[in-house]
């Protein structure tokens, strides 16, 4: 079963026409984590949300927008798409959790949105 | 600031042989984790395995298994009897023990791209 859900699998914006990728986890997790991720590269950070409090990385353009109104659901907007803006968007969550065996954070990701921009 | 690099662009491996993929770290800390996610076309990036660095004991999961040397800030990845389903992009990933900011975030390696030949 599916426990980071991304909507929709694949999204075609026009240049400058502002899209919202979703993202919704049933793992009851705190954290949530919105990656880019441009072919063939590792997965680059935009931002996170730990509970409600969110987290910009310093290189993240100010195109890109996150809101997260409820633990379950995190969403990605891209105000104004540009061509560089074609990518794999990648949405994780994790949760600090302590077992017997130590201290773990895994981080759990979607199966991603792949964005064109025409 | 951490980097994670993984000098191998591309390996290839036989059926039923073993590969050995390389990942090399440098970090001032001294508690942190280490990861491999897998990452099969147009699928989700799944956890292979991790390492707390604490730990001396290389962890393993089944086929995998992980050498990691923390003086050398190495951390390499063997898969043994190789399948066809063992074909993907590996990252290699580092995130610190901290739980607090930034610190949160993992940090990818470029991938090393995994081909099975039958």
């Amino acid at each position: 079963d599916a426990m980071v859900i991304q909507n929709p699998r694949y999204q075609v914006t026009q240049f400058g026409k502002p899209v919202t990728l979703s993202c919704s986890q049933t793992l009851n997790h705190n954290v949530m984590y919105w990656y880019q991720q441009k072919s063939s590269q590792a997965p680059k950070l935009l931002f996170h949300y730990y509970d409600k409090d969110f987290n910009n990385e310093a290189d993240t353009p100010d195109n890109f927008q996150s809101r997260r109104p409820n633990t379950s659901f995190c969403f990605l907007d891209i105000r104004s798409p540009g061509l560089g803006d074609a990518a794999m968007y990648l949405c994780a969550t994790s949760r600090k959790i302590k077992d017997p065996s130590g201290t773990k954070n895994i981080q759990y990701f979607g199966a991603g949105t792949r964005l064109s921009v025409l | 600031a951490q980097t994670v690099t993984q000098s191998q662009p591309e390996m290839s491996v036989q059926e039923a042989e073993t590969v050995t993929l390389s990942c090399t770290y440098d970090t001032s800390e001294s508690d942190y984790y280490l990861f491999w996610y897998k990452q099969p076309p147009s699928r989700q990036m799944i956890l292979v395995i991790r390492q707390e660095a604490y730990k001396q004991q290389n962890a393993t999961e089944n086929r995998f298994s992980v050498n990691f040397q923390k003086a050398a800030k190495s951390f390499s990845l063997k898969i043994s009897d190789s399948q066809l389903g063992d074909a993907a992009m590996y990252f290699c990933a580092y995130r610190s023990a901290s739980y607090s900011g930034s610190a949160r975030q993992l940090t990818f390696g470029s991938g090393t791209q995994l081909t099975v030949l039958p």
